[in-house]
């Protein structure tokens, strides 16, 4: 158990629909990250908040939006879906943006879109 | 921007076995590091080691090691006495780290397939 938790594990719904991912990171980490899994593309970073602020970016989509709280928690809305977005999202976390610590990824949520 | 290379889509080993998956990226930071990450069926993405690049002794782990080269931008796994719990996707990924020494990035290689045969 790496101590990350992701909800919901597993999710279908339909095109055109939006969905939440929630995520709360290990107990002292400030920073979160968002992963995209699928098949025909790999492993992609989304994007990284750090303490409430966005602070890196990746492949993520227009249609898609992140956030993370006072507590720490983080969203990862999804909206407009389409059957490309089918993919299994991992959070991860860290201590803090600074260089070298190890990142902790959780046990993913599972997106179908159907 | 960063490329991470895996040549070996798959790899097979006998059981008790060692066997070496490797990786080379590209990078233009001069400040890095570099993790090895297994995903088991159970999709789960959990770290295996980790490797400092301004480190020259190489990371090891138990029946984990890795061979470092920095200059060639080279960073393999190697898996002593293999055991069937050692099935996986492995990811190579480093992480690299901008001048600020803030804003970074992992990112992953397209991944070694293991299979360990008994």
């Amino acid at each position: 158990d790496s101590g990350v938790t992701q909800t919901p594990k597993h999710l279908i719904t339909a095109t055109g629909q939006r969905v939440t991912l929630r995520c709360s990171p290990r107990s002292g980490d400030l920073s979160v990250y968002w992963y995209q899994q699928s098949l025909d593309q790999g492993l992609q970073f989304l994007i990284q908040y750090y303490n409430g602020e966005e602070r890196a970016k990746g492949n993520i989509l227009e249609r898609f939006s992140a956030q993370q709280f006072p507590d720490l928690h983080s969203e990862l809305n999804l909206s407009s879906l389409e059957l490309g977005d089918s993919a299994l999202y991992f959070c991860a976390s860290s201590v803090h943006a600074g260089a070298g610590n190890t990142i902790y990824f959780g046990e993913g949520s599972w997106l179908t879109v159907v | 921007a960063q490329t991470v290379t895996q040549s070996q889509p798959e790899m097979s080993v006998q059981e008790a076995e060692t066997v070496t998956l490797s990786c080379t990226y590209d990078t233009s930071e001069s400040d890095y590091y570099l993790f090895w990450y297994k995903q088991p069926p159970s999709r789960q993405m959990i770290l295996v080691i980790r490797q400092e690049a301004y480190k020259q002794q190489n990371a090891t782990e138990n029946r984990f090691s890795v061979n470092f080269q920095k200059a060639a931008k080279s960073f393999s796994l190697k898996i002593s006495d293999s055991q069937l719990g050692d099935a996986a996707m492995y990811f190579c990924a480093p992480l690299e780290v901008n001048s600020g020494g803030s804003n970074y990035k992992l990112t992953f290689g397209k991944g070694t397939l293991l299979t360990v045969n008994p």
